[in-house]
């Protein structure tokens, strides 16, 4: 069984300042790790998935998450925060099987002051 | 453009009612999946469907009913046993292979009267 935890439902920063969304899971199998983003009344885009290939994954908009094994964490960063970053982010897991569903994480807000 | 399609955006439902949201892909896509949000709580799995004519129960099923006779629909009623169906419903789509990402909707808000 799969499981995401998000560490923070909400996440506050200035305009230019360094973006850290925590998300740990928990697989029994080699897991598949993604991050999405939501904007208001909207469906969720992909930012960027780990597949195993690199443990640092580079997604758009600048962000990028790397996967730990050891601390079976995900984390999704971004360098310099714009005020367009601003939605709710949300990490999900899958295992190895074919039209598997994603277990979601409960989701992270991110609010950019200027 | 590909893509998913739901319809309504907006949905109301009186007591005692079945509504039917509708999910529409012409990405190709065997896998279909619909999703719960309610503030806070994240994405819940309601059900999904691998293939035509097949499809499984997800973590909170009970209340809703699915289809899935073509590959391109999806669609799925919330019963008058759903006794708390105000949230926001999520359809997406997937390749049939491991670790596919999903591609979503943009949603359906569903609210009581």
């Amino acid at each position: 069984a799969q499981s995401v935890t998000q560490l923070g439902s909400h996440v506050s920063v200035s305009e230019g300042a360094l973006v850290l969304l925590r998300c740990n899971y928990s697989s029994s199998v080699p897991p598949y790790l993604f991050w999405y983003v939501q904007y208001p009344n909207q469906g969720l885009q992909l930012l960027l998935k780990y597949t195993s290939a690199a443990t640092l994954v580079k997604g758009i908009n600048g962000f990028e998450a790397e996967f730990k094994k050891s601390e079976t964490s995900f984390h999704l960063t971004k360098p310099s925060a714009h005020m367009s970053d601003a939605a709710e982010y949300f990490c999900a897991v899958s295992g190895g099987q074919a039209g598997t569903a994603l277990i979601f994480g409960k989701g992270t807000t991110l609010s950019v002051s200027s | 453009d590909g893509g998913i399609t739901q319809s309504p955006k907006y949905l109301f439902r009186k007591e005692g009612q079945n509504v039917t949201l509708s999910c529409e892909q012409n990405l190709n896509h065997d896998a279909m999946y619909w999703y719960r949000q309610d503030p806070g709580q994240g994405l819940r799995l309601i059900y999904y469907s691998q293939i035509v004519n097949d499809f499984q129960k997800g973590d909170i099923a009970e209340g809703y009913s699915v289809s899935r006779e073509k590959k391109e629909s999806f669609p799925l009623t919330v019963t008058s046993a759903q006794k708390n169906p105000t949230a926001f419903y999520l359809c997406a789509s997937s390749r049939p292979y491991p670790g596919e990402k999903l591609f979503f909707g943009s949603g359906t808000q569903l609210s009581v009267l």
